[in-house]
């Protein structure tokens, strides 16, 4: 079946240009994650959507930073004014929650490979 | 920060069984063990958990001690398709305490 899938695999900007990033989690998965994994760094938490509630936007760098969730479905993360320590692989993930609300393992795309100039 | 502290690597022969140690003192009770490992250049992806049992499944075994402050990943039968960080990870299992903490991980090098 269909995993998680992001666009675009690759992106290279500009230094003070914005860039947007898509993920199209597993169908059927209410909860997404974005993480950011940055050169020889682990893997660092960014923002969390269930449902219709709030995102958990406490990863979140700075105010550049932003994302959203259309539909309870696509993705979108977006960075305003991008520097040079933006540059990362960007991870998001879904999971499918069960019965009682326990949230299930997360299942992870493949991730879009920021390159800022 | 991190809940877990793993050696910063290991090495395996092909064939033989690859036990990766992980230390989590301070779990709480409600506190899940997980695994994940990543690939180079992929996503990472899901091993196995657990809360107090041993498990097993396709991929992996994960023991966990009687008093849940360590835990060991067990590849039965390590490929060259193994080699990858392998990341430990505890984490309960509702709402916004779901987002996984990842540490530096274990990088697993298993030779011919």
């Amino acid at each position: 079946g269909a995993g998680v899938s992001q666009s675009p695999s690759n992106k290279v900007t500009e230094k003070g240009k914005d860039v947007e990033l898509r993920c199209d989690p597993i169908s059927g998965h209410t909860a997404l994650y974005w993480y950011r994994q940055s050169l020889g760094q682990g893997l660092e938490f960014l923002i969390y959507f269930q449902g219709n509630s709030a995102p958990d936007k406490s990863g979140l760098p700075s105010d550049r930073f932003s994302a959203e969730r259309t539909g309870g479905s696509v993705s979108t993360l977006t960075i305003q004014r991008t520097q040079q320590e933006d540059s990362a692989v960007y991870l998001c993930a879904s999971s499918l929650i069960g019965r009682g609300a326990i949230y299930n393992e997360q299942f992870f795309g493949p991730g879009t490979r920021l390159t800022v100039l | 920060d991190a809940k877990t502290t793993q050696p910063t690597s290991m090495d395996c022969a092909e064939g033989r069984a690859a036990n990766l140690p992980c230390n989590h003192s301070t779990i709480s009770g409600n506190e899940y063990v997980y695994w994940y490992r990543q690939i180079h250049s992929q996503g990472p992806q899901y091993i196995i958990h657990g809360l107090k049992n041993n498990e097993t499944n396709e991929m992996a075994s994960l023991i966990i001690t009687e008093d849940r402050k360590s835990s060991t990943l067990i590849l039965p039968h390590a490929t060259l398709r193994d080699t990858a960080v392998y990341y430990c990870i505890v984490r309960q299992n509702t709402g916004a305490n779901s987002k996984l903490t990842f540490g530096k991980g274990i990088t697993l090098s298993v030779r011919p």
